[in-house]
C-alpha cells in the first residue's frame, strides 16, 4: 500500500523568504501523481501544484515550485518570496495513475506560519 | 455549480448519540470520497464510491461507521454510537472520474464535536 510522510509537523519563516516542506512517499508503482494543497485556517482545501511522475521537469506555479526526486521518492515543496497569506496547512497527496482507483492518499501535513 | 456541499458545519453532540453527516456532489460528478482530519494522523480517506458503488471502504474505523450513497446526488456518513475520539474535520470531495486527469473538489467540511 503506497503511504505519504510529512516529517516536519510545524514550519516557520518570515515574510519574503524561502520555505521548503519535505514530503517522502512509498509506492511500488512507476506512474502515479503527486500534489500539494493547502489549507487556510477556512477549512478550504487549495490545490497548490500537481507533478506527474513520468515528467522529469519540477512544476512551477508562480512563486510554488517543487523537487521531485523519483528515484528518492521525495517530493518537496518550494515557497519563494512567502506572503502572510501563505500561513496554512500544508498537506502532500499521491495518486496513483494505473486507472484501477482514483483516490488521494494524504500525508499529515505540516503547518506553515509566515512571521511579519 | 455552487460546489460540493456539506452539512452541518458544526455538530456538537454527546457520547452514544447517532450522527449524520451529509454531502451533496458537484453535480456531473460520478466519484464521491468521505476523508477524515486529526491533527494526529492528518486527511484519512474512510470510503469511496463510483457511480454509487462503495469501492473502497477499508478506512471505515469501525462497524459504528457506516456511509451510503442512495443516489448520484447525495451521500451520507453515518456514526452510531458516537464517541469521544471520533471527534474531527470529516470532509467530502468529489470529482468526475473519466481519466487519471481528474481534480478533486472538497466540500468546506462537518467539524465534530462529541462530549
Amino acid at each position: 500500500a503506497q503511504t505519504v510522510t510529512q516529517s516536519q509537523p510545524e514550519m516557520s519563516v518570515q515574510e519574503a523568504e524561502t520555505v521548503t516542506l519535505s514530503c517522502t512517499y512509498d509506492t511500488s508503482e512507476s506512474d502515479y501523481y503527486l500534489f500539494w494543497y493547502k489549507q487556510p485556517p477556512s477549512r478550504q482545501m487549495i490545490l497548490v501544484i500537481r507533478q506527474e511522475a513520468y515528467k522529469q521537469q519540477n512544476a512551477t506555479e508562480n512563486r510554488f515550485s517543487v523537487n521531485f526526486q523519483k528515484a528518492a521518492k521525495s517530493f518537496s515543496l518550494k515557497i519563494s518570496d512567502s506572503q502572510l497569506g501563505d500561513a496554512a496547512m500544508y498537506f502532500c497527496a499521491y495518486r496513483s495513475a494505473d486507472g484501477a482507483t482514483n483516490k488521494l492518499i494524504f500525508g499529515t501535513g505540516t503547518l506553515l506560519a509566515v512571521q511579519p | 455549480d455552487a460546489g460540493v456541499i456539506q452539512s452541518p458545519r458544526h455538530e456538537v453532540t454527546e457520547m452514544g448519540q447517532e450522527v449524520t453527516l451529509r454531502c451533496k456532489p458537484i453535480s456531473g460528478h460520478n466519484s464521491l470520497f468521505w476523508y477524515r482530519q486529526t491533527m494526529m494522523r492528518g486527511l484519512e480517506l474512510l470510503i469511496y464510491f463510483n457511480n454509487n458503488v462503495p469501492i473502497d471502504d477499508s478506512g471505515m474505523p469501525e462497524d459504528r461507521f457506516s456511509a451510503k450513497m442512495p443516489n448520484a446526488s447525495f451521500s451520507t456518513l453515518k456514526i452510531q454510537p458516537s464517541e469521544p475520539r471520533d471527534s474531527a474535520v470529516y470532509f467530502c470531495a468529489s470529482s468526475f472520474r473519466r481519466t487519471t486527469n481528474e481534480k478533486l473538489f472538497f466540500g468546506s467540511g462537518t467539524q465534530l464535536s462529541v462530549l
